[in-house]
C-alpha cells in the first residue's frame, strides 16, 4: 500500500514567520510531487510541483525534494493570515496512469 | 488559464432521484478525473478518463456512472444514492502530454456540494 504521510497539525505560526510543512512517501519510484492549498469549503489549488531533487522557489513558497530520504517539504516565508488553510501533499506515479496519492493534509493557522 | 468549471455548485437529491454532475475544461487537457471528498479528509479518486477512455475505476459502486462525451466534458450520473454519498465532488484535469514538467499536474474545479436526503 503506497502511503503519503503528513503531520495533521494544526500548525500555528505568527504572522511574518516561516511555516514549514513536511511530507514523507513510501514508494521509491514516485516521480512527481505536488503541494495543494485548500481553504475551508473550497477545492484544492495547486501551488507547487517538483520533480527533481533540490529546491524550487516560487514567490514566498519553496518546495524541497529529497528522493533518497523520500521526503518533500514546503516552506512558506513571511506567512500571512491568508495562508491559513489545509496543505495537501500529493505524490504521483507515471506507472499508475497519473494517479495521485494524497496525504491527510496539514492544517496551517497563521496568527496576526 | 487553468480553469475547470463544474455545475451545479450545490445539489440536494433524494435517494430515488437521478441527477448528473457536469465538468468542463478548455485547456486542451487529455485526462479528466472525478474525486469525492468528505470533510477533513483528502480527495478520494473515483474515476480517470485518459484520451476519452475510462482508464481507472477505483471500485466505485455502480450507482455512480461516469461519462466522457468529448475531450472537454466529463459527466457523473447519479442514481439511487445513499446519505453516506453526501460529499464534495471534485473534477480535475491534467495535460497528459509528453512533457516532463507538467505531465500529471492536476487542476481542480470548484466542486459540487452534494447532499443526499
Amino acid at each position: 500500500q503506497k502511503e503519503v504521510e503528513q503531520n495533521s497539525g494544526p500548525l500555528s505560526v505568527p504572522e511574518g514567520a516561516i511555516a514549514s510543512l513536511n511530507c514523507t512517501y513510501s514508494d521509491r519510484v514516485s516521480q512527481s510531487f505536488f503541494w495543494y492549498r485548500q481553504y475551508s469549503g473550497k477545492s484544492p489549488e495547486l501551488i507547487m510541483s517538483i520533480y527533481s531533487n533540490g529546491d524550487k522557489e516560487d514567490g514566498r513558497f519553496t518546495a524541497q525534494l529529497n528522493k533518497a530520504s523520500q521526503y518533500v517539504s514546503l516552506l512558506i516565508r513571511d506567512s500571512q493570515p491568508s495562508d491559513s488553510a489545509t496543505y495537501l501533499c500529493a505524490v504521483g506515479d507515471y506507472n499508475q496512469g497519473g494517479k495521485l496519492i494524497f496525504g491527510q493534509g496539514t492544517e496551517l493557522s497563521v496568527k496576526p | 488559464d487553468t480553469e475547470v468549471t463544474q455545475t451545479p455548485k450545490h445539489l440536494v437529491m433524494g435517494m430515488t432521484n437521478k441527477k448528473s454532475l457536469k465538468c468542463e475544461q478548455h485547456m486542451g487537457h487529455r485526462a479528466m478525473y472525478w474525486y469525492k471528498q468528505k470533510a477533513k479528509k483528502p480527495p478520494e479518486l473515483m474515476f480517470v478518463y485518459s484520451y476519452e477512455k475510462l482508464s481507472i475505476n477505483e471500485s466505485v459502486p455502480s450507482r455512480f456512472s461516469p461519462e466522457c462525451p468529448n475531450s472537454s466534458l466529463l459527466n457523473l450520473h447519479l442514481h439511487a444514492l445513499q446519505p453516506e454519498d453526501s460529499a464534495l465532488y471534485l473534477c480535475a484535469s491534467s495535460p497528459q502530454v509528453v512533457l516532463p514538467t507538467n505531465y500529471y499536474e492536476q487542476y481542480f474545479g470548484p466542486g459540487t456540494r452534494l447532499t443526499v436526503t
